[in-house]
């Protein structure tokens, strides 16, 4: 399973563009990029997920560098409520999603 | 409502009763995840079933036993768990356990403490 590394915690302000990196360097040819939000007390939920270059949803923008050893998650116009911690996964074809310790985005007025 | 629901949400037992755990799925998928998640810790996977059977189980205590009777329900139950068992458990659902590119929906959880 391709081991993914993502900042313990990350400030933000209201309205700003929060960007959330993730290193996962033996990312495997079949693998996607999948990431999750999670609220306290809730199970996560599905932001986005991508393969390569960029993908862009009406909640984020995921981009992916050619090498694909990293990613980046773009929230726009952060507002309180996007306080929340953030996973990076990368799998699939046949690997069961595993969890890392996640980025806890702490967004402030 | 995620289209995942577990009930109960929260639910205090003591450490000689026996409990279960129930989630439901409406979504048409195939496969469905056990995940605890204790304070501080990543989400660990439990148990996965795919189409009613299971497919992986990651060394976890017999004192949690799992049961599939179809692709929409899917049931922890519980028994002389301790007080370190608990934790937020959380179902999950997919629509194939062998490719999750779709990823994965979860319920909102069931609180358990063990007193």
């Amino acid at each position: 399973l391709a081991k993914t590394t993502q900042p313990i915690s990350m400030d933000s302000y209201e309205g700003q563009e929060v960007n959330i990196t993730c290193s996962h360097n033996n990312i495997a040819t079949n693998d996607y990029i999948t990431w999750y939000q999670q609220f306290p007390s809730q199970g996560p939920r599905f932001i986005i997920q991508g393969y390569k270059t960029k993908v862009t949803n009406e909640v984020a923008s995921l981009f992916i560098p050619a090498d694909r050893k990293s990613s980046t998650l773009s929230l726009p116009r952060v507002s309180l409520s996007d306080t929340a911690v953030y996973y990076c996964l990368v799998g699939g074809g046949g690997s069961t999603l595993t969890f890392g310790k996640g980025t806890m985005l702490l967004v402030s007025p | 409502e995620t289209g995942v629901t577990q009930t109960p949400r929260h639910l205090v037992m003591g450490m000689t009763n026996k409990k279960s755990l129930k989630c439901e799925q409406h979504l048409g998928h195939n496969a469905m995840y056990w995940y605890k998640q204790s304070a501080k810790k990543p989400l660990e996977l439990m148990f996965v079933y795919s189409l009613e059977e299971r497919v992986e189980n990651n060394s976890v205590p017999s004192r949690f036993s799992p049961e599939c009777p179809n692709s929409s329900h899917l049931f922890l139950h519980l028994h002389t768990l301790q007080p370190e068992d608990s934790a937020l458990y959380l179902c999950a659902s997919s629509q194939d356990s062998a490719q999750d590119y779709y990823g994965y929906t979860f319920g909102s959880g069931t609180r358990l403490t063990v007193v």
